[in-house]
């Protein structure tokens, strides 16, 4: 156990519609980033949250989008999901990004999108 | 642009034998790599974590390797068992600000009986 939960386990959502997955960081951890992990594929870097903002972000278009609160634990928002949204959503907490230590991974939120 | 891979994508051996997980990345530039498993439908589990100035970790029975000047890095796993059947993952961290994970696709492990 990692200590970093996330919520929740899965979902189904239509094309179109908006979704908003959250991860709950490991105590201590002031860092967050997730993931997006298609079937069959290595997870792809979405974005990381350093204290309350994006601090780096892969090639993800802007309707993927996301919060970080004061007690680190963070959101990820996708609008007008589309088929290819499907995927196992990862969230990882770590210390400061600068120190590029051990990263703690969620169980994952498996996202359907019909 | 940092590219990692694995090989083979699967691999099937009888329990108890040792085997060799093999990870290349084209950037020497990495800075840290970090081996990961990941059970069916699961999240990613941390192996062991190899930093900038190190050359390998050991932990139990998995043992990583890595080698920035050759551009690879090896997980071995000594006296397979059935539980160790699983996704392995490796990933690496480049010299930017975010530490973020470039991962490989993987490699499936199924140890039989």
């Amino acid at each position: 156990e990692t200590g970093v939960t996330q919520s929740p386990t899965h979902l189904i959502k239509t094309r179109g519609q908006q979704v908003t997955l959250r991860c709950s960081s490991q105590s201590g951890h002031n860092t967050v980033s997730w993931y997006q992990q298609a079937l069959g594929q290595g997870p792809q870097f979405i974005f990381q949250y350093y204290r309350e903002e994006e601090n780096g972000r892969g090639n993800f278009p802007p309707r993927f989008s996301g919060l970080q609160f004061p007690n680190y634990s963070s959101e990820l928002n996708v609008n007008a999901l589309e088929l290819d949204d499907s995927a196992l959503y990862l969230c990882a907490s770590s210390l400061a990004p600068e120190l590029r230590g051990e990263q703690y991974f969620g169980p994952g939120t498996r996202l359907t999108v019909t | 642009k940092q590219e990692v891979t694995q090989i083979p994508a699967a691999l099937s051996v009888p329990e108890g034998e040792n085997l060799v997980l093999n990870c290349s990345f084209t950037d020497s530039a990495i800075y840290n790599l970090q081996w990961f498993r990941q059970d069916p439908g699961k999240g990613l589990t941390s192996l062991l974590l190899i930093q900038s100035s190190q050359r390998e970790q050991t932990s139990g029975r998995l043992n990583a390797s890595l080698d920035k000047s050759s551009g690879r890095s090896t997980l071995y796993i000594a006296a397979s068992q059935p539980g160790d059947s699983a996704t392995y993952l490796c990933a690496g961290t480049g010299s930017g600000n975010t530490g973020k994970l470039i991962f490989g696709q993987g490699t499936t492990l199924q140890v039989k009986p």
